[in-house]
């Protein structure tokens, strides 16, 4: 069973550049067709979705973070990596780190992708603050 | 890249049918998926490509979707069904997800 943890530094100052591991368990990172993804909840607010990583290292981030997001893999050690570059005050969330299930769908001439996240870690709570 | 809208809040009694919407000018061209979120827990995915539900999800969780809205219906709503619900869909090209704002289902 794939099981999913975050983990690193739950303050980070303004500024700073926030850094967090998720380490897979249950399976191979680097198994083929799978990408590796990173979503965020700031206090009390939904979910937003921040970048994935397909298994050979092509990557994938939300436009409005895109500047700031690095997401990587190092298949050694069974990780992948989030780095948000010039925290504010605004990056405080609890960062998820998940399983993104992409494909596409073909039927009666039409098709369309699908992309969802079917496993999640359970989370970790990261405040910037001086 | 787009929004998608959901009502803040549903409320319903034990034992009712809650439906929670969510609205978007590309979901008739893109699947839909429901996660379920119970307070300081992660996500879980109760319905994947509009209406199919994942191992373990009970039957009593179902989706539909008709033009620019899905629905996520839950029938005999239980206690433990309160919690909130968010909508999910995905770019045209399948690589980036797009998050609706959550719906709090209270069970009354």
């Amino acid at each position: 069973q794939l099981q999913l943890q975050e983990s690193g530094p739950g303050l980070v100052k303004p500024s700073e550049t926030l850094s967090l591991t998720c380490t897979v368990s249950g399976g191979s990172i680097s198994s083929s067709s799978y990408y590796w993804g990173w979503i965020r909840q700031p206090p009390g607010k939904g979910l937003e979705w921040i970048g994935s990583i397909y298994y050979s290292g092509s990557t994938y981030y939300n436009p409005s973070l895109k500047s700031r997001v690095t997401i990587s893999v190092d298949t050694s050690k069974n990780q992948f990596s989030l780095k948000l570059s010039s925290v504010t005050a605004a990056d405080t969330a609890v960062y998820y780190c998940a399983r993104p299930q992409r494909g596409y769908d073909f039927w009666s001439g039409y098709g369309t992708y699908y992309y969802y996240m079917d496993v999640w870690g359970k989370g970790t709570t990261v405040t910037v603050s001086s | 890249s787009y929004e998608l809208t959901q009502p803040p809040s549903v409320s319903v009694s034990p034992g009712q049918t809650a439906r929670i919407t969510c609205s978007g000018d590309a979901l008739p061209k893109q699947y839909a998926y429901w996660y379920q979120q119970k307070p300081g827990q992660a996500p879980v995915l109760v319905i994947y490509k509009d209406s199919e539900r994942p191992s373990g999800i009970p039957e009593r969780f179902s989706g539909s979707s008709s033009g620019t809205t899905v629905t996520l219906t839950i029938s005999g709503v239980q206690a433990e069904d309160e919690a909130d619900y968010y909508c999910q869909s995905a770019d045209s090209s399948g690589t980036s997800g797009i998050f609706g704002g959550g719906t709090k289902l209270t069970v009354l």
